[in-house]
Order: structure tokens, then sequence, then C-alpha cells
């Protein structure tokens, strides 16, 4: 079973509908982080969690949000989503604590459309 | 604001070349330089560097680092067409816990 879950895998919806994405993770990981990822460039950091109270934005978070529910989720929500958040969406995780400390493990991607 | 540029943006070779991908980075408390490959898919880890000029490597695969020059290359050798895949250079900054990615290479190896 694969370490780091997305769901939905794919998803297509229409401007101005909430949507929720979900990460899950088995690895015991207390990092986790949303990034997305636009052709031809490289991941963007949307929003990055530490612990389950520790939530910081990052490069892109406007029109998103997050929450942390436990150790191992890791949601994404776009409020009202909008054509140009049309994407491919990766969840990650990484171990402070591991030798490879910076290492993320990323989740399979849910491709996202908003039409 | 922590920047990598990663050159050049796309590479097509043959079989059995040999090719050097390009990472330079501008980053504050720079900790960690972190290579991926991604294939159509998740991005997978490669490498972690964070000492000057000593090399990580696996199998045809092998990185270094520069923190004086500010530059990391990532050489594969002897190229299958396995290897096609988007190569993604990233660094990690020490007081932010987090990493910034470049554009990535994508390359593409031809029988």
């Amino acid at each position: 079973d694969a370490d780091v879950t997305q769901t939905p895998r794919n998803r297509i919806t229409k401007t101005g509908k909430r949507i929720m994405l979900e990460c899950s993770q088995t690895k015991g990981h207390d990092r986790m982080y949303w990034y997305r990822q636009d052709p031809g460039l490289g991941l963007r950091l949307i929003y990055y969690s530490f612990d389950v109270k520790d939530i910081n934005k990052g490069e892109i978070s406007d029109g998103y949000s997050v929450s942390r529910q436990a150790q191992a989720k890791f949601s994404l929500s776009l409020e009202s989503a909008i054509p140009n958040q049309t994407a491919l969406y990766f969840c990650a995780t990484s171990d402070p604590l591991a030798g490879t400390t910076d290492t993320q493990y990323f989740g399979p991607g849910t491709r996202l459309t908003v039409l | 604001e922590d920047k990598v540029v990663q050159s050049p943006l796309s590479l097509v070779v043959h079989e059995g070349d040999t090719v050097t991908l390009n990472c330079s980075y501008e980053v504050t408390n720079f900790r960690s330089l972190l290579w991926y490959k991604q294939e159509k898919k998740a991005p997978t880890f490669l490498f972690m560097l964070t000492s000057s000029g000593i090399e990580k490597k696996s199998g045809r695969l092998s990185s270094i680092l520069d923190k004086k020059e500010l530059f990391s290359i990532l050489n594969i050798t002897a190229t299958q067409t396995g290897d096609s895949a988007v190569y993604l250079c990233a660094v990690a900054n020490t007081n932010a816990g987090k990493s910034t990615f470049g554009d990535g290479t994508t390359l593409t190896v031809k029988p």
C-alpha cells in the first residue's frame, strides 16, 4: 500500500464550487505539504504544516485553505474554485528527525480541472 | 526570496549518451539541495547534497554540489529510455524548514 495517498485522483468541477482534496499518510511523519504543479513548471508550495497545531502559508496560498485533522491527515480546500486553479496537486511528507531530513515523499497527485 | 534555476529546460538525447543537468540557486540559510525524478507521476527522491565537492552516486546517476558557486549538477551516463523524465532540483532553507523547487529539466532519451 502507498505511504502517501490522495483523494480524489481526478476531479472536474465548475467555477465557484467548493472543493476539498484529501491527503493521508502512514509514514508517521510530522511534516506535510501541499504543492501545485502547472505544465512546464516545477512545484509551488501552497501550505505546509510541521505538526497538527502549526500551519504555514506557502508562496501561493491565496484562494486556498488547509486543515490538519491529525498527524496523518492534511486537507486542502478551494473555497470558490476558479479556472486558473486547474493544475496537478501534490501532497508530500517529510521527517525532520531522519538523516535525510529534507527529503519529501509525494502522493500520487490529484488532477483538478475547473471549468 | 529563495530562487532555483535549472538548465536546460529540455534535452533530447539518444540512448548511450551522457547528460549533465544544471541547478543554480540563491537561498538564505542554505541547508541542502535535493534532486528528484518525476515520470508522469509523483516526484521520487534521488539525492540530497549538503557538502561541497562530495559526489553522491547511484548506479549511472551522480551529483555534486558547489556551495561557493551556488550550483549543483546531475550527471547521467549511458542513458536509457527509462531515464526519460522531468528532473527537479530543490533547495531547503534552514530557517523556513521548507524547499523551493526549480521548474525542472525535461529529459527525453530516444532509442
